[in-house]
């Protein structure tokens, strides 16, 4: 199947630093991929939605300005998370879409874990 | 308000038996679900899907049945094997799976050998 890759997998830094995750669709081209974040014991929350070549989809209440996200080509996101500080210590998922599926079916990237000391 | 529901955080089951996993969704404009399973540390990765028309879909050992009426679905995994053990994410979408997927807050697979 079609595959994403994040990178990178891990990352720790220190508060007040920018962190830079990539989100590559390997096989595919995805005009759209969405960025997601999840808390420890709960469920994966939609941060925002990406799309080449244009402004990012924020959901309510994730600030844009914290959380910026770039989709510069068909098959790269970037989530780049600026002054990082403690509560954004998260594990952070993209996903894409195959431009040829219409069914929905998204590819999940592995995952990048952020801690911020 | 949640509008996918996984009510059971976790379950457990012993390996050669049926696991099932339920979902409830409250909004009617849903036509198209996904089961994901994850494992630590990792992405989710696509299980099964079913679509609004159909009431059942089966792969292998997983088969997804949905009661649009109750606007309820669950998993069903048989044989469960103890590899199964992972946390099952159902997810949900509406037009057609266009748009963007809700995700319930997960269920706790433990298959015990």
């Amino acid at each position: 199947g079609a595959v994403v890759s994040q990178h990178p997998s891990r990352v720790i830094c220190k508060s007040g630093t920018s962190v830079k995750i990539e989100c590559r669709s390997l096989d595919f081209q995805a005009t759209t991929m969405f960025w997601y974040r999840q808390f420890p014991k709960q469920s994966l929350m939609l941060m925002a939605t990406s799309n080449e070549g244009s402004k990012a989809t924020y959901e309510q209440g994730v600030e844009k300005d914290k959380f910026l996200i770039n989709h510069a080509s068909l098959t790269l996101s970037t989530l780049t998370v600026t002054s990082a500080h403690p509560e954004d210590s998260s594990f952070y998922i993209c996903s894409a879409r195959d431009l040829r599926e219409v069914t929905g079916e998204l590819f999940f990237g592995e995952g990048s874990r952020l801690t911020v000391l | 308000d949640q509008q996918v529901k996984q009510n059971s955080p976790s379950l457990s089951v012993q390996e050669g038996r049926i696991s099932i996993l339920n979902c409830d969704y409250t909004n009617s404009m849903f036509d198209y679900f996904l089961w994901y399973k994850k494992y630590p540390a990792e992405g989710p990765t696509f299980l099964i899907s079913i679509s609004s028309i159909k009431d059942k879909n089966e792969d292998g050992r997983f088969t997804v049945f949905l009661n649009k009426s109750a606007k309820h679905l669950s998993l069903h995994i048989v044989p469960s094997q103890p590899g199964d053990s992972a946390v099952y994410f159902c997810a949900a979408s509406a037009q057609g799976g266009s748009e963007k997927l809700v995700f319930g807050k997960g269920t706790k697979l433990t298959v015990n050998p």
